[in-house]
């Protein structure tokens, strides 16, 4: 088992343009989580997917960002007309689903390091 | 609000020296609390969660309920023990974790 994938690891835009963050759960699990770290910070919760269905978005901002877990592929993290703000490292984790051993606990990716020129 | 705070951002100790990783919390009902790790170059993963009151790789933490406290701590720190330490709070959701900003912990010969 891989664990979870995170591609691409770096990513650089310049103010404007879209950023598309992916994410591939660990074989047989049906939950992504996405966090975002600024620098100096803890990870903050984003937002909590199952497969086609979004569980949670508290912790996503308003505007520009987005997020998808379709039936098949990867967890997509959508940031559109993206800011030097955003600039920070977003990190993917799984996890099986409820009534599955460990079900609650969360495997995390290598992360994706967004910078924004 | 669910909130962590891990007071020291960095620490410093020699081998074979003990070792406490500060965690205070703040949530209103009954949490689920984690310390993750992460080494140089590698992924956050779980090191212990306090339900199943283990010891990893000589780790310990207890929850402190009445300090609103999960201070990792080990009696002899190795140099492989030199990391950056996460707590982490899970509430009644279950699911959302919530870090505290973490300390990097070095373990010097």
């Amino acid at each position: 088992n891989a664990g979870v994938m995170q591609n691409p690891r770096h990513l650089v835009r310049r103010r404007g343009q879209e950023a598309r963050l992916r994410c591939s759960p660990m074989k047989g699990h049906s939950h992504v989580y996405w966090y975002r770290q600024l620098p100096e910070e803890g990870l903050k919760f984003m937002v909590y997917l199952q497969k086609e269905n979004i569980i949670d978005e508290s912790g996503m901002p308003k505007e520009r960002f987005s997020a998808e877990f379709p039936k098949e592929g990867p967890s997509i993290l959508r940031i559109q007309q993206v800011v030097r703000g955003d600039s920070a490292a977003y990190f993917c984790a799984s996890s099986p689903g409820a009534g599955s051993p460990g079900y609650n606990e969360q495997f995390f990716g290598p992360g994706t390091r967004l910078t924004v020129l | 609000a669910q909130r962590v705070t891990q007071p020291e951002k960095l620490l410093s100790v020699f081998k074979g020296a003990p070792v406490e990783l500060k965690c205070n919390y703040s949530y209103s009902g009954s949490p689920e609390l984690f310390w993750y790790v992460q080494y140089s170059r590698q992924r956050l993963q779980l090191l212990l969660r306090h339900i199943s009151r283990e010891s990893i790789k000589g780790f310990t933490a207890d929850l402190n309920k009445g300090e609103t406290s999960f201070h990792l701590k080990k009696p002899f720190a190795q140099e492989e023990d030199s990391a950056m330490y996460y707590c982490a709070l899970s509430g009644g959701s279950n699911y959302k974790l919530t870090f505290g900003k973490g300390t990097l912990l070095t373990v010097n010969p």
